[in-house]
C-alpha cells in the first residue's frame, strides 16, 4: 500500500476557488466510491470534510465540493476563506477493511 | 466522543499500550481504526478493529510492529508496542468508522508518543 499521491501545497486568494487532487490505483481510489476527505489545523485532529467522494457532514459548509474520475479524486474549495488555512488529507478505502491516506496537502490562503 | 489516554514517555524497549474510549454510542457497532503521525508528516493508517468480535485488520506497514486490542466491557480500544523504538515517536488517533461506512467521523484528540533514551 503506498500513500494517495497528493500536492504538497496549494494557495489562493480569499473568495477564489483551488481544487485538492488525490491519485491512487486500481486497488484503491478506482474501484470503489469510498474516498474521504478531512481538514487538519496546526495541532488539531483531524476532521471529516467529505466523505464517499462527494457527501458533506452535518456542519461541513457547501463550498467544499468532492468529485472523483478514474483513479483521481478531488476536493474544490470555492469562496476561500482565512479559516480554511490547513492541511487536507484524502483518504481511501482499499478493501478487505484497509484503508490508505494521502500525503497530505497544505493550503495558504494569501 | 474518543477519548485518548495522555501523553507517554518511554526508553526504547519499555512496553507501551494507549487507549481510546470511546463514549455517546454503541462501542460495539463501529470499527476503531488507529492512525499514525510522525512529527511534521502526514496521517497514516495503522490499522482497525471491530469491538463486537475482535475482528482486526493491519496495514502491512504495521503488521507485525503493533498490536490493536479492544476490551467491550469498557468501551475501549487499545494500541501496544512491546519494544518501542524511537522510530516510534508520534502523535497517534483513534478514529471511528460506523458499520456500513468507509469513513472515520469521529476522532480522539491524539496521543502523543515520546521514545527516547
Amino acid at each position: 500500500q503506498s500513500a494517495l499521491a497528493q500536492p504538497r501545497s496549494v494557495s489562493g486568494s480569499p473568495g477564489q476557488s483551488v481544487t485538492i487532487s488525490c491519485t491512487g490505483t486500481s486497488s484503491d481510489v478506482a474501484p470503489y466510491r469510498y474516498v474521504s476527505w478531512y481538514q487538519q489545523h496546526p495541532d488539531k485532529a483531524p476532521k471529516l470534510m467529505i466523505y464517499d467522494v462527494s457527501k458533506r457532514p452535518s456542519g461541513v459548509p457547501d463550498r467544499f465540493f468532492g468529485s472523483k474520475s478514474g483513479n483521481t479524486a478531488s476536493l474544490t474549495i470555492s469562496g476561500l476563506q482565512a479559516e480554511d488555512e490547513a492541511d487536507y488529507y484524502c483518504c481511501s478505502y482499499a478493501g478487505s477493511y484497509t484503508w490508505v491516506f494521502g500525503g497530505g496537502t497544505k493550503l495558504t490562503v494569501l | 466522543q474518543l477519548v485518548q489516554s495522555g501523553a507517554e514517555v518511554k526508553k526504547p524497549g519499555e512496553s507501551l499500550k494507549i487507549s481510546c474510549k470511546g463514549s455517546g454510542y454503541t462501542f460495539t457497532n463501529s470499527w476503531i481504526a488507529w492512525v499514525r503521525q510522525m512529527p511534521g508528516k502526514g496521517l497514516e493508517w495503522m490499522g482497525i478493529i471491530y469491538p463486537d468480535d475482535s475482528d482486526t485488520r493491519y496495514s502491512p506497514s504495521f503488521q507485525g510492529q503493533v498490536i490493536i486490542s479492544v476490551d467491550k466491557s469498557i468501551s475501549t480500544a487499545y494500541l501496544q508496542w512491546s519494544s518501542p523504538k524511537a522510530s516510534d515517536t508520534a502523535m497517534y488517533y483513534c478514529a471511528r468508522a460506523p458499520d456500513d461506512s468507509r469513513h472515520f467521523d469521529y476522532w480522539g484528540q491524539g496521543t502523543l508518543v515520546t521514545v527516547s533514551s
